[in-house]
């Protein structure tokens, strides 16, 4: 089964500044998808940004983007010019291609911002 | 579109009694996921349809989770018995699969608590 770490339960960092969110997570699958969710306090959970496995170029959206390591099993996600919006809960998650159709999710890193 | 809705939004229970939840999902999106989500924790993967087939349920779901997606629209969740432990946010998620885009998009859930 797999597993997906989330060492920091809580980040903080200043309005504008950068701050990168870690995830490790554990397969022996080589071919799956990645995720990054936001959860808003009391909103519903939205995508920030996915990876497919296969890929060696790391995803980017807008000020969000990604760093992934297949090899070391790593895909940590990297906010610039953070703004007050940004606050939530970030959610690390895996998908597998194969058998298993849901998501598995990390604990979370509460993310937040100082104006 | 209007994104993926359940209701209600939040229940309150006394313990033993019976509960239903509804989830519409994204028109168009063929699967439909379930998950559960305790405070402090990320989602737990529930089950999950394929059109009006349920495909998956992980050993989270007890004999007393019953699901059903009829005519593979809306879904239904139900808990008999209720027990305290089965206080937590429950989620409900929608995707479309074979366009080779694997997002999961989640619902505001529902927030049950068995008093």
């Amino acid at each position: 089964a797999q597993t997906v770490t989330q060492s920091q339960p809580e980040m903080s960092v200043q309005e504008a500044e950068t701050v990168t969110l870690s995830c490790t997570y554990d397969t022996s699958e080589s071919d799956y998808y990645l995720f990054w969710y936001k959860q808003p306090p009391s909103r519903q959970m939205i995508l920030v940004i996915r990876q497919e496995a296969y890929k060696q170029q790391n995803a980017t959206e807008n000020r969000f983007s990604v760093n992934f390591q297949k090899a070391a099993k790593s895909f940590s996600l990297k906010i610039s010019d953070s703004q007050l919006g940004d606050a939530a809960m970030y959610f690390c998650a895996y998908r597998s291609l194969k058998g298993a159709d849901g998501l598995t999710f990390g604990k979370g890193t509460h993310l937040i911002i100082q104006p | 579109d209007t994104g993926v809705s359940q209701d209600p939004r939040h229940k309150i229970t006394k313990r033993g009694q019976n509960v239903t939840f509804r989830c519409d999902p994204i028109s168009e999106h063929n699967r439909l996921y379930w998950y559960r989500q305790t405070l402090g924790q990320g989602p737990e993967f529930l089950t999950y349809f394929q059109n009006e087939a349920q495909l998956e349920k992980s050993r989270l779901l007890s004999d007393r989770f019953s699901a059903e997606r009829p005519k593979g629209s809306f879904s239904t969740l139900e808990i008999q018995r209720t027990e305290q432990g089965d206080s937590a946010m429950y989620l409900c998620a929608s995707s479309h699969e074979g366009r080779g885009i694997y997002e999961q998009y989640f619902g505001p859930g529902t927030r049950l608590t068995v008093t």
